[in-house]
């Protein structure tokens, strides 16, 4: 079975500094990785999603992932960060492409903006 | 507008009663599913299907019940919840091998 780490459940950092948000998977198999925010009393949206090909992906709000391989990282990045992104963020895997059937989500990560 | 929409987004019941969220989409996905968010422990899936008829559980499924009738509704029953279910749901639907789309989240109670 597939499982998703994410390594902080809370990271505090100051407004305008950039962030890193960590997630490691485990599998052997092809997968499909992705990043969901929730921001307060909402629903899930999608950040962005790693299919095939570039290992950097770019996605929404300006933030971007990186695929390893080697190290079955699929860690967030933004570069600068603004108060509005304070949210609760989730990585997933797939091994059928993201779809409602087979998503598998890490614990979750609160990104707290201080300003 | 393209969108999955559960009912009730909130919900207090008492043990034992019965009740049902529902779940439509109107994007003719063949895949839809049920999870519940606790903090701490992120999304686990309860029960998923790949089409009308077609229902597997997830990672969480005991003390629930789910069916698919039609291709756009996925509704979720508690046959005698438990404080336990107290918990927030989200419903999702997606076409295979593409993103899925979640709906606003139901928040129970069971007292």
């Amino acid at each position: 079975a597939q499982s998703v780490t994410q390594l902080d459940s809370q990271v505090p950092v100051f407004e305008e500094a950039p962030v890193e948000l960590r997630c490691n998977y485990s599998s052997s198999v092809s997968v499909y990785l992705f990043w969901y925010v929730q921001y307060p009393n909402q629903g899930l949206q999608l950040l962005l999603k790693y299919l095939s090909g570039s290992t950097l992906v770019k996605g929404i709000n300006g933030f971007e992932a990186e695929f390893n391989k080697s190290q079955t990282s699929f860690h967030l990045r933004k570069p600068s960060v603004h108060i509005s992104d304070t949210a609760e963020y989730f990585c997933a895997v797939s091994d059928s492409g993201g779809g409602a059937d087979g998503l598998t989500f890490g614990k979750g990560t609160h990104l707290i903006i201080q300003p | 507008e393209a969108q999955v929409t559960q009912n009730p987004r909130y919900l207090i019941t008492v043990t034992g009663k019965k009740l049902t969220v529902t779940c439509s989409q109107n994007m003719n996905h063949e895949y839809m599913s049920w999870y519940r968010q606790d903090p701490g422990l992120g999304l686990r899936q309860i029960y998923y299907s790949m089409n009308v008829e077609v229902t597997d559980k997830g990672d969480v499924p005991e003390g629930y019940k789910v069916s698919r009738k039609e291709k756009r509704n996925f509704p979720l029953i508690l046959e005698s919840p438990s404080p336990n279910q107290t918990s927030l749901y989200f419903c999702a639907s997606s076409l295979w091998g593409s993103e899925a789309f979640f709906g606003q989240g139901t928040r129970l109670t069971v007292v």
